[in-house]
């Protein structure tokens, strides 16, 4: 299957900073890009659906100004969580699907788990 | 009443066992159904993925669609503790986004 990177794997904040984190495909040119959120012991929350070179569609109930995704290249998509603070803890996940590809076959980065002190 | 269901477990079994994770579903429309497997701290890995109903054996590894019940269903033969993970259920329709399970953690003993 298809590797996918994210970066860091994991990080620390103080509250009111803002994190970037990294989801890059190694080996396959991702036209879209998905990045979830999971809390413990739940399952995969989608929160938006990235286009190279467009922006990025969020789901109902995801800030758009909060959590703030770029997707530059067809190998890397960034998602920023500005201000952040202690109930954005979570594991983050990205996922890259290749040419024409439907949301159907997604492959997952190793999560990056963020907590804000 | 959510679109897809899963008991989230534990399931301990003992290593050697057959083990029967199941999903069930609402909307008919689903027509892509995936298994995926997630380590502790890690990122989901696709096991399984098939269209429509039916059978698809990978390995120790047969997923079933049956659309009539709204039902499907990963066995793992041979389970071995290295098998031990949350199982997730996925599972969407033509161009829409993947709609997962909650999860069943498994847990193989030797």
């Amino acid at each position: 299957g298809a590797v996918v990177s994210q970066h860091p794997s994991r990080v620390i904040c103080k509250s009111g900073t803002s994190v970037k984190i990294e989801c890059r495909s190694l080996d396959f040119q991702a036209t879209t890009m998905f990045w979830y959120r999971q809390f413990p012991k739940k399952s995969l929350m989608l929160m938006a659906t990235s286009n190279e070179g467009s922006k990025a569609t969020y789901e109902q109930g995801v800030e758009k100004d909060k959590f703030l995704i770029n997707h530059a290249s067809l190998t890397l998509s960034t998602l920023t969580v500005t201000s952040a603070h202690p109930e954005d803890s979570s594991f983050y996940i990205c996922s890259a699907g290749g040419q024409g590809s439907s949301y159907n076959e997604q492959f997952f980065g190793p999560g990056t788990r963020l907590t804000v002190l | 009443q959510k679109e897809v269901e899963q008991d989230p477990g534990p399931l301990s079994v003992p290593e050697g066992a057959i083990v029967s994770l199941n999903c069930t579903y609402s909307n008919s429309a689903f027509q892509y159904f995936m298994w995926y497997r997630q380590y502790s701290r890690k990122g989901p890995e696709l096991l399984m993925y098939t269209y429509s109903s039916g059978n698809k054996e990978d390995g120790r590894f047969t997923a079933q669609v049956d659309k009539s019940s709204k039902y499907i269903s990963l066995f793992i033969r041979d389970s071995q503790p290295s098998d031990s993970a949350t199982y997730l259920c996925a599972m969407s329709w033509r161009g829409n986004k993947l709609v997962f399970g909650a999860g069943t953690i498994l847990r193989v003993k030797s």
